[in-house]
């Protein structure tokens, strides 16, 4: 059975950072590309970010970029986010998506406020 | 960037109703479409992928259809677990972009 599950969500002060891991299982990690997903509160689905396989490939939303830097380890089966600079408009459940096979995780929460 | 127009934004049915979903997007997409239901606090759950592919698992009173820019998402009979909202994405280019979702409510 496909997992992700992530962690490292929080509360963190405006201009904070936080570092979300997604740890998966159930598949064969390296070959895939994986994306991270965020939903404000009471808000719709909005695409962060994208990896290839091999961790070269990197993508990011307009709204991120230079602020978030994703990365991923292969020997670990592990996918992250660095979250620099946070803002309050950055306060959302982050998700970890293998779109392949439509797979989700359950989500961590951020907020940032003071 | 590939804008997805979702329409409607919410819609009210009874159950055993027929119930129909469209996305369409801002240009050529071939069939790199999923359709997705997210129920209140739920992660997403995919329905359907390659816009008629149905997910394994899921009922077959959930269908998909449509290629090129016009997709439809229909559900044959609706069913009181159906209450979500529901969202339509395309993956053929990054950034990767989703309708603005529909919220389906039972009447």
């Amino acid at each position: 059975e496909v997992q992700l599950v992530e962690s490292g969500g929080g509360l963190v002060q405006p201009g904070g950072s936080l570092r979300l891991s997604c740890a998966t299982s159930g598949f064969t990690f390296s070959p895939y590309w994986l994306h991270w997903v965020r939903q404000a509160p009471g808000k719709g689905l909005v695409w962060v970010s994208r990896i290839s396989s091999d961790g070269i490939d990197k993508k990011y939303a307009d709204f991120v970029k230079g602020r978030f830097t994703i990365s991923r380890d292969n020997a670990d089966n592990t996918l992250y986010l660095q979250m620099n600079s946070l803002r309050a408009d950055d306060t959302a459940i982050y998700y970890c998506v293998f779109l392949y096979s439509g797979n989700w995780g359950q989500g961590t929460p951020v907020t940032v406020s003071s | 960037d590939i804008q997805m127009t979702q329409s409607p934004s919410s819609l009210s049915a009874s159950v055993g109703d027929r119930v129909t979903i469209t996305c369409r997007a801002s240009q050529d997409i071939r069939n790199d479409l999923h359709w997705y239901q997210q129920k209140p606090g739920k992660a997403p759950k995919r329905l359907i992928s390659a816009a008629s592919s149905l997910q394994s698992g899921v009922p077959s009173r959930f269908s998909g259809s449509g290629s090129g820019t016009e997709f439809t998402l229909t559900i044959s009979s609706l069913q009181p677990e159906d209450l979500a909202t529901y969202y339509c994405l395309q993956h053929l280019n990054v950034p990767v972009t989703f309708g603005q979702g529909t919220k389906l409510e039972i009447e």
